[in-house]
């Protein structure tokens, strides 16, 4: 079965500063997605960005990007210009072609003022 | 607006009851979904349905049902035989399973044992 790891439980991050969660996984597909979802306190979860295996080009939705290494199987997350409302649970997620979506532990992450 | 709808937002169970969480979409999403999540754990597939009258099961279906008998509506059933039901519980819906779609989730729905 495919895993998804998030290696850390807990993040912290001063408010305008950069972060960089961590995600790896594992596959032996060459053609899947990768997600990261954003959970803050009501707990619903929100998309906030997705890649797809296929391109090299690594996602970027505003202040949020990803660094994509296929080769390593790693898929990280970056925040720039961190503000107190991205203070949440992070989820790593990853979804093979004709199947359902695999998510890791989570990374909590605190932002300070 | 569409959405994913689930209810109660929080739900008590005696011990040796049964239990229905619902969970209503308004989106046309073909397939949707029932996670649990426990702290530490991230979010574990209970079942699946990817059409009307057909689900399948995920990796933790023991001790519970569902039913798909609406395209808008994937009810789940906490069955006594589920030992330890205390979690969290998130629905979702994806429009297809095979594109390229992350998933839209409800509010989820806080079950407790008493």
């Amino acid at each position: 079965a495919q895993t998804v790891t998030q290696s850390q439980p807990e993040m912290s991050v001063q408010e305008a500063e950069t972060v960089t969660l961590s995600c790896t996984y594992d596959t032996s597909e060459s053609d899947y997605y990768l997600f990261w979802y954003k959970q803050p306190p009501s707990r619903q979860m929100i998309l906030v960005i997705r890649q797809e295996a296929y391109k090299q080009q690594n996602a970027t939705e505003n202040r949020f990007s990803v660094n994509f290494q296929k080769a390593a199987k790693s898929f990280s997350l970056k925040i720039s210009d961190s503000q107190l409302g991205d203070a949440a649970m992070y989820f790593c997620a990853y979804r093979r072609r004709n199947n359902d979506m695999r998510f890791g532990a989570g990374t909590r992450l605190t932002v300070k003022p | 607006d569409g959405g994913i709808t689930q209810s109660p937002k929080y739900l008590f169970r005696k011990e040796g009851q049964n239990v229905t969480l619902s969970c209503e979409q308004n989106l046309n999403h073909d397939a949707m979904y029932w996670y649990r999540q426990d702290p530490g754990q991230g979010l574990r597939l209970i079942y699946y349905s990817q059409i009307v009258n057909d689900f399948q099961k995920g990796d933790i279906a023991e001790g519970y049902s569902v039913s798909r008998e609406k395209k808008e509506s994937f009810p789940l059933t906490v069955t006594s035989a589920q030992k330890n039901p205390t979690a969290f519980y998130l629905c979702a819906s994806s429009k297809d399973r095979d594109l390229n779609y992350g998933y839209t989730f409800g509010s989820g729905t806080r079950l407790t044992v008493v």
